[in-house]
């Protein structure tokens, strides 16, 4: 089955720096990338994805690459705010099958004023 | 706004005894998820169901059962408590097939076995 690496497992920026959290997967059938923020006392939520036909993909301040070859793929925050401070987890698996879904082992942010 | 319930944020229970973890959603969403947070394991799959009474084993079933006798609910049984399933459980949904994919998950049930 499918297995995904995260790291660093803890991450500390300054406040407006840029933070980047890196996952390699090991099935070169995965397709399907997404990005889950879990703030503190919440449940994850989704908050960008990429598939395997596309190799990077932004909204506003946070941008996530591919690289299929490597089978590797990070998530990138611009201008780090408080609000950021938060579990991230990335995850693989074949589109549409959410059942396959394999979670890392998650990074926690800290964003320092 | 879409909504997934968890019906007790915080449980303790003693060693032995029969838990229930109940949770709701109110997407219509076919496919619900229960999953297991640890420190260090990220998030791990207990069980799965695509339909009313229908389900499956995802990577850590062991200790655990479930129940979906209606669309919106899906409840995970633990029929006897140990303290090695202390944790945090989380409940998920998302619609069948598409091309989203998004799980959307409650707000978690952190469970204490003493």
């Amino acid at each position: 089955g499918e297995n995904v690496e995260q790291h660093p497992s803890t991450l500390s920026v300054q406040e407006g720096d840029s933070a980047v959290i890196k996952c390699t997967y090991s099935d070169s059938a995965s397709n399907y990338f997404p990005w889950y923020k879990q703030e503190l006392g919440k449940g994850p939520q989704l908050i960008i994805d990429i598939r395997s036909n596309v190799g990077e993909k932004k909204d506003q301040r946070i941008a996530v690459t591919l690289n299929k070859t490597a089978k590797h793929f990070s998530l990138h925050i611009t201008e780090t705010q408080p609000e950021d401070s938060a579990v991230y987890f990335c995850a693989a698996s074949l589109e549409g099958s959410a059942r396959q879904l394999t979670f890392g082992s998650g990074t926690q942010l800290t964003v320092l004023p | 706004d879409v909504k997934v319930t968890q019906s007790s944020r915080y449980l303790v229970k003693r060693t032995g005894e029969k838990v229930f973890l109940e949770c709701v959603q109110d997407m219509d969403h076919e496919n619900m998820f229960w999953y297991r947070q640890d420190p260090g394991l990220g998030l791990r799959l207990i069980y799965f169901s695509y339909d009313v009474k229908m389900k499956e084993k995802g990577d850590i079933p062991e200790g655990y059962s479930v129940s979906r006798e209606k669309k919106e609910r899906f409840s995970l049984i633990l029929e006897s408590a140990s303290t090695n399933q202390t944790s945090m459980y989380l409940c998920a949904s998302t619609t069948a097939g598409g091309n989203t994919g998004e799980l959307f998950f409650g707000e978690g049930s952190r469970l204490t076995v003493l």
